[in-house]
């Protein structure tokens, strides 16, 4: 089953380190998308990325967080010197050009 | 910006009956429109889509159906059923590409 790969699938960090979440879409997609879930809310657009660009990164903070898609290997998302805040489910989908989003199973990350 | 807004964020239904949940949109633009299903701890699945050329679609019991004029959507269920509870969230996008954006999502529980 080549779905979109999360992982980790729980990460705990303490304040002021760095996490970093890597998604594998699925095969044959180009597209990449980051979506946060904070507690008790919906899922909230964070970037959206092709191969080596980053075509949409309005839902980023400003601060601390980045996302890439290299030529090879999964995207990463990266959040430094987390804060309490981030604590929330990541979720990556993926897609081919125009089509529906497949999600992967989510990040959770907790900032202790 | 929220541009897609569902407004409702929990509705309740007898198993058996019509379970109608509710989207609005804001940007013209969208062309694409797709519900996801959501469980705890996983990621959203596809459920259904339509685009704009349409006005329903239908899939079994899930019937999907467009009012551009509105920029108004929604997703009847009929017959609900108890595994038809989760959180179900509307999307939008465009057929041409670009990141898709998501309402708030709706708990659905349908009580057996």
């Amino acid at each position: 089953n080549a779905g979109v790969m999360q992982n980790p699938r729980h990460l705990v960090r303490r304040r002021g380190q760095e996490a970093r979440l890597r998604c594998s879409p699925m095969k044959g997609h180009s597209h990449v998308y980051w979506y946060r879930q904070l507690p008790e809310e919906g899922l909230k657009f964070m970037v959206y990325l092709q191969k080596e660009n980053i075509i949409d990164e309005s839902g980023m903070p400003k601060e601390r967080f980045s996302a890439e898609f290299p030529k090879e290997g999964p995207s990463i998302l990266r959040i430094q010197q987390v804060v309490r805040g981030d604590s929330a489910a990541y979720f990556c989908a993926s897609s081919s050009m125009g089509g529906e989003l497949f999600f992967g199973e989510g990040s959770r990350l907790t900032v202790l | 910006d929220q541009q897609v807004k569902q407004n409702s964020p929990s509705l309740s239904v007898q198993e058996g009956r019509i379970s109608i949940l509710n989207c609005d949109y804001t940007n013209s633009m969208f062309d694409y429109f797709l519900w996801y299903k959501k469980y705890p701890a996983e990621g959203p699945t596809f459920l259904i889509s339509i685009s704009s050329i349409k006005d329903k679609n239908e899939d079994g019991r899930f019937t999907v159906f467009l009012n551009k004029s509105a920029k108004h959507l929604s997703l009847h269920i009929v017959p609900s059923q108890p595994g038809d509870s989760a959180v179900y969230f509307c999307a939008a996008n465009r057929v041409s590409g670009g990141d898709m954006r998501f309402g708030a999502g709706t708990r659905l529980t349908v009580k057996p």
